[in-house]
């Protein structure tokens, strides 16, 4: 079974600093994907960073980065830059490998940015 | 640019009534999925399906039942709602299997009493 954990309830930020949202996986499938979603208050799922596991570098998308630690079974988001709009719920994902359609969602960290 | 759109948005519901929600698609994707999200526990997949006339179990999918008689619907039932059953619904869908891009609609927030 695939198993999606995400130990941060909560984070809080200062605008404009850096931060790192954990996300750890079990899966014992070689071949499968992660993601990242945000989910703001108006509720709407926006898709923002995805990693395969047989990529070789760590995915990035604007200020999103993926540190992809294969070995570790570990794939955090890192926010740069950090902007009020960015207040919002985050969920990690796995898609397993061929055969299989779920996506499997960690329980999600609520990211506050201050100003 | 409609991508999934699901009807109704808001629903309250009496215990042991009845309802259908939809799921539209306007991008040809073959996979359709329903997701319900509920407080700390993240989305939990109910049912889904790998195209027009097919559909399958997910983790989560006791009390619903699902249909696909056309590849752009999906279409999620509750025979005899349950409070349990209250919890916001999402509809996604994705070209293939491999295909990263899972597009979600907006989602229903449905509260049965």
């Amino acid at each position: 079974a695939q198993k999606i954990t995400q130990t941060q309830p909560g984070m809080f930020v200062q605008e404009k600093e850096a931060v790192t949202l954990d996300c750890t996986y079990d899966t014992s499938d070689p071949s499968y994907g992660l993601f990242w979603y945000k989910q703001p208050s108006s509720g709407e799922m926006i898709f923002l960073i995805y990693q395969g596991s047989y990529d070789q570098q760590n995915a990035t998308e604007g200020r999103y980065s993926l540190n992809f630690q294969k070995a570790r079974k570990s794939a955090n988001l890192v926010i740069s830059a950090s902007q009020l709009g960015d207040s919002a719920m985050y969920f990690c994902a796995m898609r397993p490998g061929a055969g299989s359609y779920q996506l499997t969602f960690g329980k999600g960290t609520k990211l506050s940015v201050i100003p | 640019n409609a991508g999934v759109t699901q009807t109704p948005k808001f629903r309250v519901l009496k215990t042991g009534q009845s309802m259908t929600l939809l799921c539209a698609q306007d991008m040809n994707h073959e996979y359709m999925y329903w997701y319900r999200q509920d407080p700390g526990m993240g989305l939990r997949l109910i049912h889904y399906s790998v195209g027009e006339g097919t559909t399958a179990k997910g983790e989560v999918p006791d009390g619903y039942n699902v249909s696909r008689l056309k590849k752009q619907n999906f279409l999620l039932g509750l025979e005899s709602a349950a409070p349990s059953q209250t919890s916001v619904y999402f509809c996604a869908s994705t070209e293939n299997w491999a295909d990263y891009g899972y597009t979600f609609g907006s989602g229903t927030r449905l509260t049965v009493v």
